[in-house]
C-alpha cells in the first residue's frame, strides 16, 4: 500500500535561513510524487511534481525538491525562507496525477525574524 | 481561468441535516476528486470520477455519504444525515490527462 511519512510535524526558521522539509514514501513502482503548499484557510496550492527524468526538479516561489530513489524520499528545499513561506507542506505519492493522491500528515512552518 | 470552485465555503449545521456541497471542476478537465480533511486523519479520499463515471468510491465513509458528477461541469457532495463527526474540510480537485490534480478552496463544514 501507498504511504507517505512526513518526519516533523512542525519547524520553525529565521527568514532568510535554508529549509528543508523531509518526505518518505512507500509504493511499489515508480511514483508520481508532489509537494503542495496550504496557507490558513486556504485550499491546496502546487510548488512542483516529479513524474520521471531529472531528479532535480524547480517549483514555484522558488522551491525546489530532489527525488532519491534509494531512499525513497522527496525532501523540499528552498535557499532562503521569507515570512510568506510560513503555511502547512503537504507532500503526496499517486500513480499519475490522474489517480488518488495518498498525502502525508503535513508539516507546519513557521517563520521568525 | 477560474481554476475549481467549490461553493459553499462555509456550512455550519445541526447534526440530521442533510447538507449538499458543490464542485465546479475545471473546464476540460476530465477526473474529479472529493478529499476529506480532518486533523486526526488528514487528507483522505472520498471519492474520484473519471468523464463523469464514479472510479472509486471505497473511501465513501458510509452510506450517509452519496456524490453523483451529472455532467462535466458539476459535482455534488451530499451527507443525509449529518453527524458531528462529519465535521471537516471537504475538498474537490480536477485534473486531465497525465496532469496534476489542482484542488479548489473548500469547504469547511461544522456539524453542532
Amino acid at each position: 500500500a501507498q504511504s507517505v511519512t512526513q518526519p516533523d510535524i512542525h519547524i520553525t526558521v529565521s527568514e532568510g535561513a535554508s529549509l528543508e522539509l523531509r518526505c518518505n514514501y512507500s509504493y511499489g513502482a515508480t511514483p508520481y510524487l508532489f509537494w503542495y503548499v496550504q496557507s490558513p484557510g486556504q485550499g491546496l496550492q502546487l510548488l512542483l511534481k516529479y513524474f520521471s527524468g531529472d531528479t532535480l526538479v524547480q517549483g514555484i516561489k522558488g522551491f525546489e525538491a530532489e527525488f532519491k530513489r534509494s531512499q525513497s524520499s522527496f525532501n523540499l528545499r528552498k535557499p532562503s525562507v521569507h515570512w510568506s513561506d510560513a503555511a502547512e507542506y503537504f507532500c503526496a505519492v499517486g500513480a499519475s496525477g490522474n489517480t488518488p493522491l495518498v498525502f502525508g500528515k503535513g508539516t507546519r512552518l513557521s517563520v521568525i525574524a | 481561468d477560474a481554476g475549481v470552485i467549490q461553493s459553499p465555503r462555509h456550512e455550519v449545521t445541526e447534526m440530521g441535516q442533510e447538507v449538499t456541497l458543490r464542485c465546479k471542476p475545471i473546464s476540460g478537465h476530465d477526473y474529479l476528486f472529493w478529499y476529506r480533511q480532518t486533523m486526526m486523519r488528514g487528507l483522505e479520499l472520498l471519492i474520484y470520477f473519471n468523464n463523469n463515471v464514479p472510479i472509486d468510491d471505497s473511501g465513501m465513509p458510509e452510506d450517509r455519504f452519496s456524490a453523483k458528477m451529472p455532467n462535466a461541469s458539476f459535482s455534488t457532495l451530499k451527507i443525509q444525515p449529518s453527524e458531528p463527526r462529519d465535521s471537516a474540510v471537504y475538498f474537490c480537485a480536477s485534473s486531465w490527462l497525465q496532469e496534476t490534480q489542482y484542488f479548489g478552496p473548500g469547504t469547511r463544514l461544522l456539524v453542532l
